[in-house]
């Protein structure tokens, strides 16, 4: 099956600098790669996802790359706000099957 | 995407009883669901697929028969945790993929078994 690993465990960073979240994944069949945030307590929210048939996708200060070949992907928030602090998670999955969990980041952001 | 309803938020029950949460689509038909455990600081981790209209599908490790799932309907998949253990206090929450749309979750149900 699928094996997701995510880097780093914890990210501390100053506001207004930007962060980065990557992720491998071994399943070479696996074709969608979303990304999400929980914060304590709650559900993770869909932040931003992409398709293996695309290499980049932005969404204002978020973005995500993807390099096939790799099996690489990662999550760029740029101008980070204090408000971004929580727990991030990458998932891969081939096609709508279930999705694999990265063991996710916990982001903090310092004012 | 969807919008997927899970009862109860929270819960508290006395070692020995069982639990059941509901995880409702309630604006999308879902021939499947997906029930998922978290423990503090960790990932979610799937438990079982569940199948309307037939048996749910089992992640290696996760007892069947303590772990009920019953999917009766396009709408509702339901997780029945019997005979509760202080070690089954965990998040579980359900996820519906809902086509192109991705997948969506459910509020989660922060069982505490004492």
């Amino acid at each position: 099956g699928e094996n997701v690993e995510q880097h780093p465990s914890t990210l501390s960073v100053q506001e207004g600098d930007s962060a980065v979240i990557k992720c491998t994944y071994s399943d070479s069949a696996s074709n969608y790669f979303p990304w999400y945030k929980q914060e304590l307590g709650k559900r993770p929210q869909l932040i931003i996802d992409i398709r293996s048939n695309v290499g980049e996708k932005k969404d204002q200060r978020i973005a995500v790359t993807l390099n096939k070949t790799a099996k690489h992907f990662s999550l760029h928030i740029t101008e980070t706000q204090p408000e971004d602090s929580a727990v991030y998670f990458c998932a891969a999955t081939p096609g709508y099957s279930t999705l694999t969990f990265g063991k996710g980041t916990m982001l903090l952001v310092s004012p | 995407g969807a919008v997927v309803s899970q009862h109860p938020s929270r819960v508290i029950c006395k070692s020995g009883t069982s639990v059941k949460i509901e995880c409702r689509s309630l604006d999308f038909q879902a021939t499947t669901m997906f029930w998922y455990r978290q423990f503090p600081k960790q990932s979610l981790m799937l438990m079982a697929t569940s199948n309307e209209g037939s048996k749910a599908t089992y992640e290696q490790g996760v007892e069947k028969d303590k772990f009920l799932i019953n999917h009766a309907s396009l709408t509702l998949s339901t997780l029945t945790v019997t005979s509760a253990h202080p070690e089954d206090s965990s998040f579980y929450i359900c996820s519906v993929p809902s086509g192109y749309a991705g997948y969506t979750f459910g509020s989660g149900t922060r069982l505490t078994v004492v």
